[in-house]
C-alpha cells in the first residue's frame, strides 16, 4: 500500500476484554515498530520487529501485551484482559531497514478506550 | 527513561514569528530525527541530522546539533497556522530502537 495502515482506527472495549490491533506496513519495509501514546504524552516504545530476527520486546509493559509479525508483512498487537490504564493511541511505524539511520513512516494509529 | 527531552513543553507564538524548540539527550548518538504530529495521531518525519553534522536546512526548518552539549534545536521560521502541531525529537537507544521525547506543543496564533 501507499502508507502504513492501522485498523481499527478506534476501538472501545470493556475492562477485562481482549483486543487485537492490526498494522499493515509499507510493502518492502523490513522494520516495524509499535508505540503507545497516552493523552498529551510522548511516545512509549513497545516492541520492534526486524526481518526474521527475534523481536525486541523490551518495551512491553506487562505480560498482558504481546505482538506478532508474519515475515515482513502484517503485525498484530494483542492486549489481554484490558485495563483502563491501557487507554491510549497505539501507533505503528515501519522503515526500510533496521538501522536507526532510516526515517519511520507512521500509521494514523488506533485510539483504544477501555471503559 | 526517555533519551530525548524537548523544551519547552508548550510554545505559543504569533503567526510570522520564529519558533525554536530544543531537545536534550543523554547518550552518544548516530543521528537525531525530528517529527511532527498533528491532532494526536500519526507522526511525520521532518528532518534527520547525523552526528557529524552541525546544521541542516529543509525549507523553513533549520536544525542544529551540538554533540558536546548533547542537544539539538529545531527552528521554524516565518511560522504559519498550519505549523500548529506537536514536535518530537527521536534518538537511537541501542542499535536499532528509536526513542522519542515528550514533545513540544506548538500553537501558532493568527
Amino acid at each position: 500500500g501507499a502508507g502504513v495502515s492501522q485498523s481499527p482506527s478506534n476501538k472501545v472495549t470493556e475492562k477485562g476484554k481482549d483486543v487485537e490491533l492490526r498494522c499493515d506496513p509499507i510493502s518492502g519495509h523490513t522494520a516495524l515498530y509499535w508505540y503507545r501514546q497516552r493523552l498529551g504524552q510522548g511516545l512509549e516504545f513497545l516492541i520492534y520487529f526486524q526481518g526474521n530476527s527475534a523481536p525486541d520486546k523490551s518495551g512491553l509493559p506487562s505480560d498482558r501485551f504481546s505482538a506478532e509479525r508474519t515475515g515482513e508483512s502484517v503485525s498484530t498487537l494483542t492486549i489481554q484482559r484490558t485495563q483502563q490504564e491501557d487507554s491510549a493511541v497505539y501507533l505503528c511505524a515501519s522503515s526500510t531497514a533496521g538501522s536507526t539511520n532510516e526515517k519511520l513512516f507512521f500509521g494514523s494509529g488506533t485510539q483504544l478506550s477501555v471503559l | 527513561s526517555q533519551q530525548g527531552e524537548e523544551d519547552p513543553q508548550a510554545l505559543s507564538i504569533q503567526e510570522g514569528e520564529n519558533a525554536t524548540m530544543n531537545c536534550s539527550y543523554k547518550t552518544s548518538i548516530n543521528n537525531l530525527q525530528w517529527y511532527r504530529q498533528n491532532s494526536g495521531r500519526g507522526l511525520v518525519h521532518l528532518i534527520l541530522i547525523r552526528s557529524n553534522e552541525r546544521e541542516k536546512h529543509s525549507g523553513r526548518l533549520r536544525v542544529t546539533l551540538d554533540t558536546s552539549k548533547k542537544s539539538s534545536s529545531l527552528l521554524i521560521t516565518a511560522s504559519r497556522a498550519a505549523d500548529t502541531a506537536s514536535y518530537f525529537c527521536a534518538t537511537a537507544q541501542g542499535a536499532q530502537k528509536l526513542v522519542f521525547g515528550q514533545g513540544t506543543r506548538l500553537t501558532i496564533n493568527p
